[in-house]
């Protein structure tokens, strides 16, 4: 079985400061992680991936994300927050090539404060 | 390049009828195909996937079917709507390895 836990359902930051969303994982295999963004009434977008290489992964816009297996975590960072990255932020898992395993994570609301 | 495309953007339907949804994907072929749904403050629900033509698997019991009539076409149908199908569905493609790509989905309001 595999879930994603995202810690926070809204997070508020002002511009031009970090960005932190928390992600935690449960998975029996080896998964793959991603983050996905939506803004409002748009589809998802994919910001990133990890696919079991690099553990440090980059993304588009300025996000990043780190898989720590130990921590079972793949939090998103972006060093500076713009007004533009106010969306909702899904964190997502699939532990197979299987063409129904996705499990998303409820979602967290960034708010970005001028 | 790869692209998907849903349509209607917005709909606003009253009870009791029908629905018919439509999804295409364009610059790629034999994809997975799937529909979700997302209720307001809520996160994705996986309603229906697809891994060719007319193979459709059902995630959830409901008041919603699915087609796949061709290869990169995906339709969500509803004989009569209730008032619990509000929401937005969004349509999303895989290819082999790959992440799902979503399309900018359809808000479904019911009266």
């Amino acid at each position: 079985a595999q879930s994603v836990t995202q810690l926070d359902s809204h997070v508020s930051v002002s511009e031009g400061t970090p960005v932190l969303l928390r992600c935690n994982y449960s998975s029996s295999y080896s998964p793959s992680l991603f983050w996905y963004v939506q803004h409002p009434n748009k589809g998802l977008q994919l910001l990133l991936k990890y696919t079991s290489a690099a553990t440090l992964v980059k993304g588009i816009n300025g996000f990043e994300a780190e898989f720590k297996k130990s921590e079972t975590s793949f939090h998103l960072t972006k060093p500076s927050a713009h007004m533009s990255d106010a969306a909702e932020y899904f964190c997502v898992v699939n532990t197979n090539t299987g063409r129904r395993a996705l499990t998303f994570g409820s979602g967290t609301r960034l708010q970005v404060q001028p | 390049s790869q692209t998907i495309h849903q349509w209607p953007a917005t709909l606003v339907q009253p009870v009791g009828s029908p629905l018919s949804l439509e999804c295409t994907v364009e610059g790629t072929s034999n994809p997975n195909l799937y529909w979700y749904r997302q209720a307001a403050g809520r996160g994705l629900q996986l309603l229906f996937y697809s891994v060719g033509i007319g193979q459709i698997s059902s995630e959830v019991p409901q008041n919603l079917s699915a087609s796949r009539p061709q290869d990169r076409q995906f339709i969500l149908s509803s004989k009569k709507l209730l008032l619990s199908d509000s929401g937005f569905y969004l349509c999303a493609w895989k290819g082999d390895d790959q992440p799902q790509h979503f399309g900018d989905g359809t808000r479904l309001s019911i009266l």
